[in-house]
């Protein structure tokens, strides 16, 4: 079973931020957060991840609370096309990769 | 241009007849896995391998072989390929540092 909890989906206005939430209770000391995104059917294309500071990139922020136990992906200005499913992942780098992903959230950007 | 290639993006066999999907990726990347993505039930981690001669199972093995003869390619072996096995497959890979996994275009199969 995936260690993380998404909601199904969410819309979000075009040209507003979207602040996709990730709930990872049981995340241990040394597991990193992940997001990926999928649009359609290709593949999943990464997006950004961090440990416990919060992090940023030109896709997106990453905003992880002080306990860990939760997280929000921060598109800025969302576009149509950042229409896809986003997935939110736990994984220790470096150990086995045994990645589960959950069954994501499905945004859809309003125009 | 860095990125995992795979081969065919589509095929349809017959049950039973033997099929290799390929995939190759030019980052120099120890990790590397497949997937197998359906309707309802998400991307589920069929093999992986974190480097040369070294694999290991995911959720969904049964059915499928691997390899790892050389770092760039990890092919998929279906020996004897079934309905149950039509889907959407996806090669990954990524660097031992732990950044993120950059995933092929995707290889739909269908076995009749």
């Amino acid at each position: 079973d995936a260690k993380t909890t998404q909601p199904t989906s969410m819309d979000c206005a075009e040209g507003r931020a979207a602040n996709l939430p990730c709930n990872h209770s049981t995340i241990s000391g040394n597991e990193y957060v992940y997001w990926y995104r999928q649009i359609h059917s290709q593949g999943p294309q990464y997006i950004i991840h961090g440990l416990k500071n919060n992090e940023t990139n030109e896709m997106a922020s990453l905003i992880i609370t002080e306990d860990r136990k939760s997280s929000t992906l921060i598109l800025p200005h969302a576009t149509l096309r950042d229409t896809a499913v986003y997935y939110c992942i736990v994984r220790v780098p470096h150990r086995d990769d045994k990645i589960i992903f959950g069954k994501g959230t499905r945004l859809h950007i309003l125009p | 241009e860095a990125q995992v290639t795979q081969n065919p993006r589509y095929l349809i066999t017959v049950t039973g007849k033997k099929l290799t999907v390929t995939c190759s990726q030019n980052m120099n990347h120890e990790y590397m896995s497949w997937y197998r993505q359906d309707p309802g039930l998400g991307l589920r981690q069929i093999y992986y391998s974190m480097n040369v001669e070294v694999t290991d199972k995911g959720d969904v093995p049964e059915g499928y072989k691997v390899s790892r003869k050389e770092k760039r390619n990890f092919p998929l072996i279906l020996e004897s390929p079934s309905p149950n096995q039509t889907s959407l497959y996806f090669c990954a890979s990524s660097s031992a540092v732990g950044y993120g996994y950059t995933f092929g275009s995707g290889t739909r199969l269908t076995v009749v």
